[in-house]
């Protein structure tokens, strides 16, 4: 069975950083693209971040390009987001997301697991 | 970025009614389209990829058309437990893009 499981998420003050991290079990780690997607309270489902399988390429949306990273360790089946520069608007449940799409430069085909999310808040 | 414009925002339609939801695409996605359910307070769940393809253990109540830029998601007879918000998503090209999502509602 897939599990994701968050964490790292809390209140931050603008301007601050914050690592989120998602441990993986039940499927091969190292063959898959993971996902960030996040939901600010109340809103729909935003794409953040995906870093793929084998090759370990990273993309962004543009809204958080230049100020988050994403990285993976495949020993440790864990995929994590380092927020810096975090602003009032990337308030919201970051949720890390399987996609089915395997190896290689695939960067996604579908975001088929999804954990039960990390809520970030910024805030004074 | 392509932008996925989904319709109705919101629905409400008598137990066991056949419901249907668009999304249509700002340009041509071939047939790069999720369709995701939202229960309140969870995580949003695939239920059908790539337009027509149901996710193992969905039930056959679910479906999905449509190629290019228009595509469409239906509950054949809904049931209590389809409430929920539905999102489409784009996968032809990055951002990974979300329709603004549909909460559907028994009447």
């Amino acid at each position: 069975e897939v599990q994701l499981l968050e964490s790292g998420g809390g209140l931050v003050q603008p301007g601050g950083s914050l690592r989120l991290s998602c441990e993986a079990s039940g499927f091969i780690f190292s063959n898959y693209a993971m996902s960030w997607v996040r939901q600010a309270p109340g809103k729909g489902l935003e794409w953040v971040s995906v870093i793929t399988g084998t090759s370990g390429a990273t993309y962004y949306a543009g809204s958080v390009r230049g100020r988050f990273t994403i990285s993976r360790d495949n020993s440790n089946n864990t995929v994590s987001l380092l927020m810096k520069g975090l602003r009032a608007d990337d308030t919201a449940r970051y949720y890390c997301v399987k996609d089915g799409c395997l190896g290689g430069a695939c960067y996604s085909e579908r975001l088929d697991h999804w954990g039960q999310g990390t809520v970030v808040t910024v805030s004074a | 970025d392509i932008q996925m414009t989904q319709s109705p925002s919101s629905l409400s339609a008598p137990e066991g009614d056949r419901v249907t939801i668009t999304c249509q695409a700002s340009e041509h996605i071939f047939e790069y389209v999720n369709w995701y359910q939202q229960k309140p307070g969870k995580a949003p769940k695939l239920l059908i990829y790539d337009v027509v393809k149901l996710e193992s253990g969905v039930p056959s109540r679910f479906s999905g058309s449509g190629s290019g830029t228009s595509f469409s998601f239906s509950i054949s007879s809904l049931q209590p437990e389809d409430v929920a918000i539905y999102y489409c998503q784009q996968y032809s090209s990055l951002p990974l893009t979300f329709g603004g999502g549909t909460n559907v509602e028994i009447k």
